[in-house]
């Protein structure tokens, strides 16, 4: 079946730190795939997503390429900060029931 | 445009209580979902709706029970509460369209719920 396997956590970094989250994925087909974050206390929201091979999301200065050979969607930032303190996962979605698989989520601290 | 919102917010039942809680969504999306959150686990399926008056299993649909009557709601029944159901719930909700790649989905905010 589909699964998505993500770094254990938990990460802790000093501000403006280099951040990589990887995130390797199993799937029959082409997935679209996402990176969810979960603050404090609250649901999940989308932070990036990609649809096919070599797609590239970003947003907040954070990027994941999809890259189809490695099967991975690893999640990269250049500079972190305070705020981006958060729960981050990686998800996979098929077509049909478009049901999400996560990964078990990688808790990130980023100390001032 | 209040989103994905869930009732209630909070709740502790005792063993063998009943309950449902109630997701509601005002984006006229057709498909629904129900999921669970444990720690070490992420995110794991109940159940599913494709569209009003459907309802399908997810990853652990075990204990659960789901309606979809109106296509803005979905709820997610607990007949006999059990510890092992002590979990946060989280619905969420996309719209669908034909042929195209599957789209983000939209979370609420979450039930934390408490069985004893």
């Amino acid at each position: 079946g589909n699964s998505v396997t993500q770094m254990e956590g938990p990460v802790t970094l000093s501000e403006e730190a280099f951040l990589t989250i990887n995130c390797t994925y199993t799937a029959t087909g082409y997935p679209s795939l996402f990176w969810y974050v979960q603050y404090p206390g609250e649901g999940l929201q989308l932070l990036l997503k990609a649809t096919k091979a070599d797609d590239k999301g970003s947003n907040k200065g954070f990027e994941a390429t999809y890259r189809k050979e490695t099967t991975s969607f690893h999640l990269e930032k250049g500079s972190v900060q305070v705020s981006d303190s958060a729960v981050y996962f990686c998800a996979l979605s098929m077509g049909g029931s478009e049901k999400l698989v996560f990964g078990k989520g990688t808790k990130l601290t980023v100390n001032p | 445009n209040a989103g994905v919102t869930q009732t209630p917010k909070f709740r502790v039942l005792k063993t063998g209580q009943s309950m449902t809680l109630l997701c509601a969504q005002d984006m006229n999306h057709e498909y629904m979902y129900w999921y669970r959150q444990d720690p070490g686990m992420g995110l794991r399926l109940i159940h599913y709706s494709v569209g009003e008056g459907t309802t399908a299993k997810g990853e652990v649909p075990d204990g659960y029970n789901v309606s979809r009557l109106k296509k803005q709601n979905f709820l997610l029944g607990l007949e006999s509460a059990a510890p092992s159901q002590t979990s946060v719930y989280f619905c969420a909700s996309n719209y669908h369209r034909l042929g195209h790649f599957p789209r983000e989905q939209y979370f609420g905010p979450g039930t934390r719920l408490t069985v004893t």
